[in-house]
């Protein structure tokens, strides 16, 4: 099935320190990517990715995506105690269109 | 405005016992998915939903698994029998629509541990 590759698979920083999570996707009818958070429980949405080279931004997020190289990152500046969690990118897209997560980089940011 | 609502929070059974999972997605959100997390991997699907019809249930196990959404509402997830391998978090989403233009939003999720 098309693979969803996320790397780093973990990253330890420290607080003020900027990060760049990677996500590389193989799929055939791309229709979107999607960041996601997850903590301790639920996923929480981060961005919607569709169209190449458009940046989106949210505070001291933001993310960008390269349809033609296939991949996508998620950037954090500034990094905070409460970024620490596990980032999950995800796409839609395939014969069944539906959301194919990868693994997840889990991030920890020391004080 | 409510998220999605899952309950229980958390389950421990023993292996060949049943076991049922609740979700009751955002309010005017027609498409509902179960996912299955494992430790250190990402939500796989299991199920969709569009109101009440299952239109994508080619991942869910059937020979032990079933999940209803009788209303196009709220949904059930049941194991039965569970198997040790069952352990790992069942995750809910809903998204206003099953199209890729749509976000999906999760619950909190179930956390099963078979012993």
């Amino acid at each position: 099935e098309d693979k969803v590759v996320q790397s780093p698979l973990s990253l330890v920083v420290h607080e003020g320190d900027t990060v760049t999570l990677n996500c590389s996707y193989e799929v055939t009818n791309f229709r979107s990517l999607l960041w996601y958070k997850q903590e301790k429980k639920a996923p929480t949405f981060l961005f919607m990715l569709t169209s190449s080279g458009i940046e989106k931004k949210s505070g001291r997020l933001s993310s960008i995506l390269d349809k033609k190289e296939l991949f996508s990152i998620l950037n954090i500046t500034a990094t905070q105690t409460g970024d620490s969690a596990i980032y999950l990118c995800a796409r839609y897209g395939g014969a069944t269109n539906k959301l194919i997560f990868g693994t997840g980089t889990l991030l920890a940011v020391q004080p | 405005e409510a998220g999605v609502v899952q309950s229980p929070r958390y389950k421990i059974i023993e292996k060949k016992q049943p076991v049922a999972f609740w979700c009751n997605p955002i309010s005017g959100h027609n498409t509902l998915y179960w996912y299955l997390q494992n430790l250190g991997q990402g939500p796989e699907l299991l199920i969709r939903y569009e109101n009440e019809e299952a239109v994508d249930d080619s991942q869910l196990p059937k020979d032990r698994f079933s999940a209803e959404r009788l209303k196009g509402v709220d949904s059930t997830l049941k194991i039965q029998p569970a198997e040790l391998g069952d352990s790992a978090v069942y995750l809910c989403a809903s998204s206003l629509s099953g199209g890729s233009s749509y976000e999906q939003y999760f619950g909190p999720g179930t956390r099963l541990t078979v012993t």
